[in-house]
Parts: C-alpha cells; sequence; structure tokens
C-alpha cells in the first residue's frame, strides 16, 4: 500500500504569491493534518482535519487555510507568502479523529522555499 | 505545558547504544512518540507508547517512560551507521485536539564507524 504522498516535493516561490499543496492520505484513512517544519526545528501543528471539517488548528495566521475532499485527500494553501513561510510542509495521515492505535504517519513534505 | 525538550547532539561508535533523552511538560499526555528524521525526507514513525505504560521494546528500540519525572527515553541497541539522522520526541494530549503532536527540537545522533 502506498504511504502518505504529497506535491510538489519542492517548489519555489517570490513574496506576495500564493502556493497550493496536496496530499493524499493512507488509504483508508480519513484524518489529515499538516505541520510546518522551519530548518533546525521540529515539525509544528497547523491544521486537522476529518471527514472533511476542520477539527483543529494551531497559532498561524489566516493567510493559511486547508480544506479535505470527499476521497479524503486535503489541500494546504497560503496567501500572500513571506520569506519565513519558507519550509517544509508535512501532512500526516490516520485512521480517525481520535486516532485510537495510536499512530500518525507523515509523507517526504513539500519543501518550499519563498525568494 | 506545550514544551518537550531534548538535548541536540549525541555521538555514538557503530555497535554501542544510544539513549536520547526527552523530557515534556503535560501530565495529561496520551500518546509519546519517537520519529526518525533522515536528511531531506519526512518523519518515519519509530515507535510510540501510550501514557499508562512504563516500557515498550521492539526489536533494537527500547522506550521508557517516567511519567512522575515527564521523561522519555529511546534506547537503540547494536547502533548503525544508518541510524544517523534526526530524532524527535512528540508528546499528543486530547485536550487539544486528537493528532495534535508537539514536537521537540530534535536530537542529531551521529555514529562513528
Amino acid at each position: 500500500d502506498a504511504g502518505v504522498t504529497q506535491s510538489p516535493t519542492h517548489l519555489i516561490k517570490t513574496r506576495g504569491q500564493q502556493v497550493t499543496l496536496r496530499c493524499s492520505p493512507i488509504s483508508g484513512h480519513k484524518s489529515v493534518s499538516w505541520y510546518q517544519q522551519v530548518l533546525g526545528q521540529g515539525p509544528q501543528f497547523i491544521f486537522q482535519y476529518y471527514e472533511k471539517e476542520e477539527r483543529g488548528r494551531g497559532n498561524f495566521p489566516d493567510r493559511f487555510s486547508a480544506r479535505q475532499f470527499p476521497n479524503y485527500s486535503s489541500e494546504l494553501n497560503v496567501n500572500a507568502l513571506l520569506l519565513g513561510d519558507s519550509a517544509l510542509y508535512l501532512c500526516a495521515s490516520s485512521l480517525d479523529l481520535m486516532g485510537n492505535t495510536g499512530e500518525l504517519f507523515f509523507g517526504e513534505g513539500s519543501r518550499l522555499t519563498v525568494l | 505545558g506545550e514544551d518537550v525538550e531534548q538535548s541536540l547532539f549525541l555521538s555514538v561508535r557503530e555497535g554501542d547504544s544510544s539513549v536520547i533523552n526527552c523530557t515534556y511538560t503535560d501530565s495529561s499526555s496520551t500518546y509519546l512518540y519517537w520519529y526518525k528524521q533522515e536528511p531531506g525526507a519526512g518523519l518515519q514513525l519509530l515507535t510510540y507508547i501510550f501514557s499508562n505504560m512504563d516500557m515498550k521494546q521492539d526489536q533494537r528500540l527500547t522506550v521508557l517512560l517516567n511519567k512522575k519525572d515527564k521523561h522519555l527515553s529511546l534506547r537503540i541497541a547494536d547502533t548503525q551507521t544508518g541510524d544517523s539522522a534526526i530524532y524527535f520526541c512528540a508528546e499528543r494530549y486530547l485536550r487539544t485536539g486528537a493528532n495534535n503532536l508537539f514536537f521537540g527540537t530534535g536530537t542529531r545522533l551521529t555514529v562513528i564507524p
């Protein structure tokens, strides 16, 4: 079975532009979470989606938004990009909202560089 | 209480055991995780432990949890050069949502041949 897949793997944008990142969870998983990992730091929680609804949001500005589709895939959108948005964006997949098995699997990430 | 702390660096010789330590702050944590990240890659789930457990062993990996001291450790037996990576400790607790993990800054493990 395929793991969590993310696209694109790398992209370069300029300040003020908008970006859309995509994630497909593991087959059968209904919850998707997004994390931002700035170089040299641990990942920080941005959003969690379950059954197409936002179920959690981290401390990020409104420039960050996301959605989940009926097939459980998800998109993360970032508007008005700033240099500080340069990071590895990680998508995580779990079976359900409560994650009762404890397992949370990450994709390889989308590396965004803002110039 | 969302602070997860780890030491930044650890060097060991190939064949020795590695012990990576982590402290967390929230006593209501439900699950505690260890992830491995190799250069340029995503996070690989190594193991996790439920907060009502003291120890979990999985092949070369042993996780110890001391809830009183809020201390988590990961022991890697017979460390190999392929174990060189950054290791992240993470905690999850229910009040912030099911899959909201708080990560430490990571420990860079270097295995010397």
